[in-house]
């Protein structure tokens, strides 16, 4: 398994501002992926965090709103940049390991935007 | 792609009940469904899985069933608990994809 620390844990942030959300985990991991949930709602996939390269964006998501770093196999951070109040929802680092099928997530990070 | 659809939206059971939790998920070459478990202020967790070649598999209370011909898998938790108290969410994968889609959850109510 991975343990996964993210930072940070919640925060509430004025419109028009940007926050860096920081994903740690203790093992190298060959996927590291963000998503967001907004409330009462599933999880959408923003991106692949891709180490040492652009990150895989899915519809509706693009870099100037959701910059995304990934440095080394173990770190990765997610801006969420120019927020409005449709931003506040959960954010959510997940990364996949080798030669397991399964993800495993953060605790999130619960933006407000007032 | 593939849609993953899940109900109820919302579970409220007596403790000491079983709940069953169901999906249905639209694309065939899907292979792999995960269960997974929120609770409030934290991340999603894994708790149960199943792959495409078996079709059912147990963990002490909890169990999940899967029909590949009718494209639907179950959650089942029996003698519920106020600790099962969550957001469960089911999901599916396909093997050519790293990536799973989730259904919309189910919120669980356990009332002691």
């Amino acid at each position: 398994s991975a343990v996964i620390s993210q930072k940070p844990s919640r925060d509430i942030c004025q419109r028009g501002t940007s926050l860096t959300i920081q994903c740690q985990v203790d093992s190298q991991v060959t996927m590291m992926f963000w998503y967001r949930q907004q409330p009462g709602q599933s999880l959408t996939l923003i991106a692949t965090a891709n180490q040492g390269s652009e990150a895989t964006y899915e519809s509706g998501f693009v870099i100037d709103k959701f910059p995304i770093s990934r440095p080394n196999l173990t770190f990765s951070t997610l801006t969420v940049s120019n927020m409005s109040p449709e931003d506040s929802s959960i954010y959510l680092c997940s990364v996949r390991t080798g030669g397991t099928t399964e993800a495993f997530f953060g605790q999130g990070t619960r933006l407000t935007v007032v | 792609g593939e849609n993953v659809e899940q109900h109820p939206s919302t579970l409220s059971v007596q403790e000491g009940d079983s709940a069953v939790i169901k999906c249905t998920y639209s694309d065939s070459a899907s292979n792999y469904f995960p269960w997974y478990k929120q609770e409030l202020g934290k991340g999603p967790q894994l708790i149960i899985d199943i792959r495409s070649n078996v079709g059912e598999k147990k963990d002490q209370r909890i169990a999940v069933t899967l029909n590949k011909t009718a494209k639907h898998f179950s959650l089942h938790i029996t003698e519920t608990q106020p600790e099962d108290s969550a957001v469960y969410f089911c999901a599916a994968r396909s093997g050519g994809s790293y990536i799973p889609t989730f259904g919309r959850g189910t919120s669980l109510i356990v009332h002691p």
